[in-house]
Parts: C-alpha cells; sequence; structure tokens
C-alpha cells in the first residue's frame, strides 16, 4: 500500500463550521492533489500542487483552500461548511515527471 | 470534449467465472492509460498502465488491452474472487500540458457472489 494518510477518516459537521482535512504522504512525492467524488460519479480534481509554496486550482470549482508548506502535507480547508459540501474528498500524490497517483483512503465528509 | 465513457455501469457475477470490462475515450493528445481499482471506502489503487504502443498489459488474473485507433481498453478478470468486489475505474492521461491531465471515467461496479 502506498504511504499516504488521511484524517479524518469519517466527519459529521454542522452547517458553518470551519474544518481542515488532513492529507500526509510519506515518499517525498513533489505532486500531491485533492480530488472529489461522489456516489457512482466520477473523480474531478479540486486543487493541486507541483511542490512547495505552489498550489493551483483544478477543474471543478471548489469554496475550499490548500496550502503547500511542507513536501508531505497538503491540508485542504473549508472556512464554513455547507450541505452541498457533502462528499467523499481524496487526496493522492506522485513524483515529479510521473503520472501513477497513489491515493489515500478518503474523507467521508457529511455536514448536516 | 475530452471524455472518458466506461460499461456496464454495474456487474454481478459468480464466483469463479471471468469478466470484461469496457472503456471508451475520447482524450487527444493521448498519452496513456489506466486502470484503477478502487474498494468501498478505500483510494483506488493502480492495477495496470500502457502507452500508446502496447496493447495488452497484465497483472495477476488482471489483464488490459489497449486499441489506440479505435480508442478502446477492456480489462478482463479471469477466475472472479470475492475480494474482486470493487469499482474499477478507467483513467486517461494526455500529453498536452505538463501536468498531464487526468480524465476519469465514472467506473464498473463489479460485485461477485459466492
Amino acid at each position: 500500500e502506498a504511504d499516504i494518510y488521511q484524517t479524518p477518516r469519517y466527519l459529521v459537521i454542522g452547517t458553518g463550521k470551519k474544518i481542515t482535512l488532513e492529507c500526509s504522504q510519506t515518499m517525498g512525492h513533489d505532486k500531491m492533489y485533492w480530488y472529489q467524488q461522489d456516489p457512482g460519479m466520477e473523480l474531478h480534481l479540486i486543487h493541486y500542487s507541483y511542490g512547495v509554496n505552489s498550489t493551483e486550482k483544478g477543474d471543478l470549482s471548489s469554496e475550499s483552500t490548500v496550502s503547500r508548506i511542507r513536501t508531505e502535507h497538503f491540508p485542504l480547508t473549508l472556512e464554513s461548511a455547507r450541505p452541498s459540501h457533502t462528499s467523499q474528498y481524496l487526496c493522492a500524490s506522485s513524483e515529479r515527471q510521473r503520472e501513477t497517483q497513489y491515493f489515500g483512503p478518503g474523507t467521508r465528509l457529511l455536514v448536516l | 470534449k475530452n471524455q472518458v465513457e466506461q460499461s456496464p455501469q454495474s456487474l454481478i457475477i459468480l464466483e469463479g467465472k471471468n469478466c470484461t470490462l469496457q472503456c471508451n475515450y475520447t482524450v487527444s493528445p493521448f498519452s496513456n492509460l489506466r486502470w484503477y481499482k478502487q474498494d468501498t471506502g478505500r483510494g483506488p489503487v493502480s492495477l495496470t498502465i500502457m502507452t500508446f504502443s502496447e496493447n495488452t498489459k497484465s497483472n495477476g488474473r488482471y489483464t488490459a488491452t489497449l486499441d489506440a485507433d479505435t480508442k478502446q481498453s477492456s480489462l478482463h478478470i479471469t477466475a472472479s474472487q470475492l475480494s474482486d468486489s470493487a469499482s474499477y475505474i478507467c483513467v486517461v492521461s494526455d500529453r498536452g500540458s505538463t501536468l498531464g491531465r487526468l480524465y476519469f471515467g465514472r467506473g464498473t461496479q463489479l460485485t461477485v457472489w459466492p
């Protein structure tokens, strides 16, 4: 299994709360990604990073923000959670110039 | 428009039987095609990767084929096991950007019954 971790695995939270989803990898990968996945649907890229201090928005518009202060850490933050944010969030990483992405186990978020 | 279409959407087979999953894509310019397995509640795990010049790749009981001319791929599972129950996702990468843009299919949900 890949050495990429996500916490929490499950989160139930009320509308308006601020949340941070954690993602860490110990493989030394430069590229990291956040995807959103609804049941039975394809993965949508919401954020990615080429390396430290690099962050870019993905294809799917998202109200979340990310940061990349350390190579191994790529947290995603929602300042004010809404029910429309209910989904599964998957973090992934890959080596520079290679495209095989290694995924974490995901965080299932439910906003009431 | 770059797209990846998978069929069937879901499939139920008996343990020990073989099955084939299909993937059609319109991604251009093509770089490579991957099949991922995603167990329920887990992240996807890469099974195979094929480039333009490869037309078949095996990983144990999993065999993927690629026809770059017709832009079709298949994943054949031999002698299915209960642990094969999962979603199988076809992912196509283009070579038009540094990122190597990935296009995901919606997956085929495979259920293997005893």
